[in-house]
């Protein structure tokens, strides 16, 4: 079974700091990678897809990357901000027989201080 | 609509009474997810819908739980005889098709069994 692991669990920025979530999996066959925000009370937001094939996506002050053979992602923000504070998820679809399910990963909850 | 739309937002019962989720997904979106995120724990898979395919219920945890999605579009989540451990968030995801397309959650029902 495909486990999804984030570190840290919880972090702390002042203001302006760029910073790194950390993602792994334990199943290199993957079908694709996402990363998604979750604030507090509401649904997820997805952020950032990356397929298979692809090495790296990039929004704005987001960018992830993605390293099959070694089961790791990250997902870099720059120049962060208090709008940022929430919680990130990461969540794996693999490549099997019922590979509809996107496994998720406990997330890291931001707090960026002013 | 413009979003994934899920009823109530709240709902609290009795252990031993039943309940429905409602989930209204993206128009045009054939594919549609039901999660869980229980508190402290990741979001767990329940049950997934792909056009007018049979469904996969591989992540449903017990008999009590059982969804149907009418016309394609509207899904309904029904819990019998709820217990206290079913207290959780249930998330509804939508996307175009299944693959690798991003999903899109709604706002999620925050379920209390007393």
């Amino acid at each position: 079974k495909q486990e999804v692991t984030q570190i840290p669990a919880a972090l702390s920025v002042p203001e302006g700091e760029n910073l790194v979530l950390n993602c792994s999996f334990t199943d290199s066959a993957i079908y694709n990678l996402q990363w998604f925000r979750q604030d507090p009370g509401k649904g997820l937001t997805s952020l950032l897809l990356i397929q298979s094939s692809q090495r790296e996506q990039t929004s704005g002050r987001l960018n992830a990357s993605l390293d099959k053979s070694s089961g790791r992602s990250t997902l870099y923000i720059a120049a962060s901000q208090p709008g940022d504070s929430a919680t990130y998820l990461c969540a794996v679809r693999s490549n099997s027989n019922s590979g509809y399910a996107l496994n998720f990963g406990k997330g890291t909850s931001l707090l960026v201080t002013p | 609509g413009a979003g994934v739309s899920q009823s109530p937002s709240n709902k609290v019962t009795e252990k031993g009474k039943d309940v429905e989720l409602r989930c209204d997904p993206i128009s045009g979106h054939t594919a549609l997810y039901w999660y869980r995120q229980s508190l402290g724990q990741g979001l767990e898979f329940l049950i997934y819908f792909q056009g007018n395919s049979a469904p996969d219920k591989s992540g449903l945890p017990s008999d009590r739980f059982s969804a149907e999605r009418t016309g394609g579009s509207v899904s309904t989540l029904t819990i019998q005889r709820t217990q206290q451990e079913d207290s959780a968030v249930y998330l509804c995801a939508s996307s175009l098709r299944t693959g690798g397309e991003k999903l899109f959650f709604g706002s999620g029902t925050q379920l209390s069994v007393l």
